[in-house]
């Protein structure tokens, strides 16, 4: 069976200071790892992906995600936090029909 | 603009009366999706569906229906709600399921 774990229910940072929110995963094949954010009142919104390749993936809004084979994590990233990247973050695992995802984890970036 | 497309918003209803919350996708996805999120558990999928016609349960089908007879439509029936089926729902829609998703707003249900 596959699941990812995000151990921070809450991740607290200041303006202008990095970012990271964790995922840990455990698939078995090669896995298929996923970042989503979700605003207030909002559906959640796809940032990046990683399938194969470099181990630092790109995304949108200035994220990017590290993929560590050895320590099985995927953690989302970002140089520099902003007031508006306060949301509700959310890792995943697919590779399947029944992708899973992790119980979120709520970011506050404050001012 | 590509989008995924769900109705009601917000619904209040009560125990043991159907309802159908509707999805649609104009991408020409063939993988389509139903999930509900609780706090403290995340996303969990109720069902999902690979192409027309073809649909297969996810982790909580218990209490839900679905239909695929089009590609862009997926709507959720709940034949006879309970006050447990109290959740946020969402319809996501994918070219192929490792593509990675596009959601719809959300369907906030609220069963008395």
């Amino acid at each position: 069976a596959q699941s990812v774990a995000q151990p921070e229910d809450q991740v607290n940072v200041a303006e202008g200071n990095p970012l990271t929110v964790k995922c840990t995963y455990s698939v078995s094949g090669n896995p298929y790892l996923f970042w989503y954010v979700q605003y207030p009142n909002r559906g959640l919104q796809f940032l990046l992906k990683y399938i194969t390749g470099d181990n630092l993936v790109k995304g949108s809004y200035g994220f990017e995600a590290e993929f560590n084979k050895s320590q099985t994590s995927f953690h989302l990233k970002k140089p520099s936090a902003l007031v508006s990247d306060s949301a509700l973050y959310f890792c995943a695992t697919g590779g399947s029909y029944i992708p899973t995802f992790g119980r979120g984890t709520s970011l506050i970036v404050h001012p | 603009e590509a989008q995924v497309t769900q109705n009601p918003r917000y619904l209040i209803t009560v125990t043991g009366k159907k309802l159908t919350v509707t999805c649609s996708q104009n991408m020409n996805h063939e993988y389509m999706s139903w999930y509900r999120q609780d706090p403290g558990l995340g996303l969990r999928q109720i069902y999902y569906s690979m192409n027309v016609e073809v649909t297969d349960k996810g982790d909580v089908p218990e209490g839900y229906k679905v239909s695929r007879k089009e590609k862009r439509n997926f709507p959720l029936i709940l034949e006879s709600p309970s006050p447990n089926q109290t959740s946020l729902y969402f319809c996501a829609s994918s070219f192929k399921a490792n593509y990675g998703y596009t959601f719809g707003s959300g369907t906030r249900l609220t069963v008395v």
